[in-house]
């Protein structure tokens, strides 16, 4: 199938500072993108939908400011926190699809797991 | 609004015996239902979903799940299991939007 990636694996940084996560299709283009965050034993929960070239629409709750999105090519969609603080602390896993057609599968990237000291 | 309620958080179960983890789903418009399975500190890997057509849907490592419309279920079934198969697992609805709203997820831990 195909191969969504994410970039870094994992990360730590301290209270304050910003931190992006990269999400890339690595052989397909994906016209749009999600972002999803789970929190330790809980499911995953829809941050933000990306389409390549246009703004991110965010679910209730996300704040747009705090939660960057840029999906500025077909295979790479950035997400970054910024000042980021303790309660950011989650699993960011990405999704991206090649087509907003119900028989196109959607993709998961690995997850970044960040942890904000 | 659509919800997914997985009923079982944890389902323990012997090595080669069959196990079904239930999904019932809420929604006002069709759907097309998914279940995924997630291994430690992995991504999501599909492993079988319904769009339309027969009810009875099989995936990939021996799973299966059939759709219920009248109960609103999608319940996952394997009638024999491997150790390997312990993961969490994840069933997910999309109602048209293409994100997926998705259950709070089962644990199987399959035991020797």
């Amino acid at each position: 199938g195909a191969v969504v990636s994410q970039h870094p694996s994992w990360v730590i940084c301290k209270s304050g500072t910003s931190v992006k996560i990269e999400c890339r299709s690595l052989d397909f283009q994906a016209t749009t993108m999600f972002w999803y965050r789970q929190f330790p034993k809980q499911s995953l929960m829809l941050m933000a939908t990306s389409n390549e070239g246009s703004k991110a629409t965010y679910e209730q709750g996300v704040e747009k400011d705090k939660f960057l999105i840029n999906h500025a090519s077909l295979t790479l969609s950035t997400l970054t926190v910024t000042s980021a603080h303790p309660e950011d602390s989650s699993f960011y896993i990405c999704s991206a699809r090649a087509s907003l057609a119900a028989t196109d599968t959607q993709y998961f990237g690995p997850g970044t797991r960040l942890t904000v000291l | 609004a659509q919800s997914v309620t997985q009923l079982d958080s944890q389902v323990p179960v012997f090595e080669e015996a069959p196990v079904e983890l239930r999904c019932n789903y809420s929604s006002s418009v069709s759907v097309y239902l998914f279940w995924y399975v997630q291994y430690p500190n992995q991504g999501l890997q599909l492993l079988l979903k319904y769009l339309s057509g027969s009810t009875l849907v099989k995936g990939i490592n021996g799973f299966e799940a059939e759709f219920n419309k009248s109960q609103t279920s999608f319940h996952l079934r394997k009638p024999s299991v491997h150790i390997s198969d312990t993961a969490e697992y994840f069933c997910a609805v999309d109602t048209g939007r293409r994100a997926l709203t998705f259950g709070s997820g089962t644990r199987l831990q399959v035991q020797p």
